[in-house]
Formats: structure tokens, sequence, C-alpha cells
């Protein structure tokens, strides 16, 4: 299993700023997922962060816009650049169960954006 | 292109009483896996069930088990004596063998009443 901490756990942010979510895991991962989830909708993948290597962007998502870092095996960071209400969402980090290729995500308890 | 379709938003059930939540998926990839997670309030994801496209028998684990029908592309969710804590958010979720990608439904939010 693998323990995901997530820090802001909320924020009310000005529309125009920017605010940078941090993930923190308590074992080494090789891929850690970012994923939004808007009001009432489901989880949709923005990227794949690789430690190493520049971070994976889904369909619709760019780097301009949710920069990620990943400086090593156990923790990264997600930046929403100049926001938007339509940026208000839940943001999780999500990582893979550790020795499988594919098996449980396991999940941090999420960032819940608000921009006014 | 890959879906996952969870007809039910929303869905209520007497404690101690037995409720399914469906799902069906589209794809062409014959090696995948599904899975059923919960969203609580707290809002922390976790895993309910998971099932190997592989395998025939259903997987259950306690109270809850599912009814997966490959060639019906359907993969419901039973809970039998419904709990005041199964009170959440549920999302099935379908990823392709050997990959890293997830696909989630809408979700059903499933509420327990006393």
């Amino acid at each position: 299993s693998a323990v995901i901490s997530q820090k802001p756990s909320r924020d009310i942010c000005q529309r125009g700023t920017s605010l940078t979510i941090q993930c923190q895991v308590d074992s080494q991962v090789t891929m850690m997922f970012w994923y939004r989830q808007q009001p009432g909708q489901s989880l949709t993948l923005i990227a794949t962060a690789n430690q190493g290597s520049e971070a994976t962007y889904e369909s619709g998502f760019v780097i301009d816009k949710f920069p990620i870092s990943r400086p090593n095996l156990t923790f990264s960071t997600l930046t929403v650049s100049n926001m938007s209400p339509e940026d208000s969402s839940i943001y999780l980090c999500s990582v893979k169960s550790p020795g499988q290729v594919t098996g449980e995500l396991f999940f941090g308890e999420g960032s819940r954006l608000t921009v006014l | 292109a890959q879906t996952v379709t969870q007809s039910q938003p929303e869905m209520s059930v007497q404690e101690a009483e037995t409720v399914t939540l469906s799902c069906t998926y589209d794809t062409s990839e014959n090696n995948y896996y599904l899975f059923w997670y919960k969203q609580p309030p707290s809002r922390q994801m976790i895993l309910v069930i998971r099932q190997e496209a592989y395998k025939q028998q259903n997987a259950t684990e306690n109270r809850f088990s599912v009814n997966f029908q490959k060639a019906a592309k359907s993969f419901s969710l039973k809970i039998s004596d419904s709990q005041l804590g199964d009170t959440a958010m549920y999302f099935c979720a379908f990823s392709p063998s050997e990959t890293y990608k997830y696909i989630f439904g809408t979700g059903t939010r499933l509420k327990v009443l006393a």
C-alpha cells in the first residue's frame, strides 16, 4: 500500500493567480498521476509525473497551465497557473501499487480549489 | 474510444438491505482490469474491489461482490447488508492491461438510510 499526503487540502484563490499543490508519498514510486475532479464529474487524468523526465500530459492539458515537478521518487508538485473560475476543482494525486504493472491506484485526499 | 458508463447518478438503500450499482464499458481490448472505487465524503478514494477480465469467476470482498459479464461489457457492484459507512460516491474504472491508463465513470452517489 501507499500513503499519500497532499497540501493544501483546500484553498480559495483569486482569478489570475497560481497555486502549487504538493504530493508526498511514503514509498518510492516510478510514476505519480495528477487527476482533476470537477464538481459533480468524474476523474480526468491531467498528466503523469515521471522522476527524472518531463511530465506526460493528456489531451487538453498543457504544461504552461499545469506545470509539474518531480524532483525525487516520493514527491511531486502540480501548479495551476493563471487560474480562472473554470479551474475550481478537486485535484488528486495518485500512485499505482508498487511492484505491479496494473493494479490498485492509491489516492491522496485531494486539494479542493475554489477560484473567485 | 474507451468509455465507462454509470447510468445511476444517485441511489439510496435502507440499512441492512442489498443494492446493486451498474456499470458498462466499451473497449476493443481483450485484456484489462475493472475496478470499483469508493469516495466517502472525506474525499479519499479507496479501492473496493477489482476484477481481471481473463478471470471468469466474479470477484468478492466480504459484503461486496461483482457481476462481471464480459460479452455484455457489464460490471455491476452488489453491496450486501448495507451499512451507514457505505454512504459514498462509487466510481467504476477500467484499465487496459500493461498500461497505466484508467478511465473512470461519472460515479453513483449512494446513500444508506438508517
